[in-house]
């Protein structure tokens, strides 16, 4: 498609659940990000994928979160025994496959608009 | 490390009169530097980039900035708001488009 498109807009968990959000990037984009974004504050990096490989993982929490990129499925970011801290904005980005520097096709993330999850 | 402060969190202007976002940045390195939009309720659209080249880039919208390296700095500005330009903006910087660092955002409030 020509839009990131995540799924669900909004999921609600009671703490200690399980949450999944999904991501499909655009077509033909081989990077992915996720990003999580608290009280309207600042986007904190996550992970990001080139095609089904992680590319870097520094910003995931070590426990509880985990991403996945498989072929021909949607990207997955998964929390589990949710606590009341993730409740936040998931943003999910993609962009086209480049080298580590700007070229004539270099472009930046497009973004989907979001999964907001809530803890109760 | 990359850094990105935007020291003003609430910007408040008339319709029709100018504004400038602030966007500072701190890199031991080189880096690229954007400014994203975001509508309520929506994800994050790119206004405009800084990649190499003319310091002062223009963007959707009628929004420009100038990257000033000695300063370190990225401000965005428009010479006449809109109502429709309320929205939050955020700036970003990335090294090597893997990750990308985002300030804390400005709300645009844009009064009639």
């Amino acid at each position: 498609g020509e839009e990131v498109a995540q799924t669900p807009k909004h999921l609600v968990r009671g703490e200690g659940q399980k949450a999944k959000l999904y991501c499909a990037p655009i077509k033909g984009h081989s990077y992915v990000f996720w990003y999580q974004q608290v009280l309207k504050n600042e986007f904190k990096f996550l992970i990001s994928f080139q095609n089904e490989n992680v590319f870097d993982e520094t910003g995931m929490p070590k426990e509880r979160f985990s991403a996945k990129c498989l072929p021909n499925s949607p990207c997955s970011l998964e929390i589990q025994a949710t606590k009341l801290e993730d409740s936040a904005v998931y943003f999910c980005a993609s962009s086209q496959s480049y080298g580590r520097g700007p070229s004539p096709t270099s472009q930046p993330q497009h973004f989907g608009d979001g999964t907001r999850l809530s803890i109760l | 490390a990359q850094s990105v402060t935007q020291l003003d969190s609430q910007v408040p202007v008339f319709e029709e009169a100018p504004v400038e976002l602030r966007c500072n940045y701190s890199s031991s390195v080189s880096v690229y530097l954007f400014w994203y939009v975001q509508y309520p309720n929506q994800g994050l659209q790119l206004l405009l980039k800084y990649l190499s080249g003319s310091t002062l880039v223009k963007g959707i919208n009628g929004f420009e900035a100038e990257f000033n390296k000695s300063q370190t700095s990225f401000h965005l500005r428009k010479p006449s708001v809109h109502i429709s330009d309320t929205a939050e903006y955020f700036c970003a910087v990335t090294y090597n488009f893997n990750k990308f660092y985002f300030g804390s955002g400005t709300k645009l409030n844009v009064k009639p």
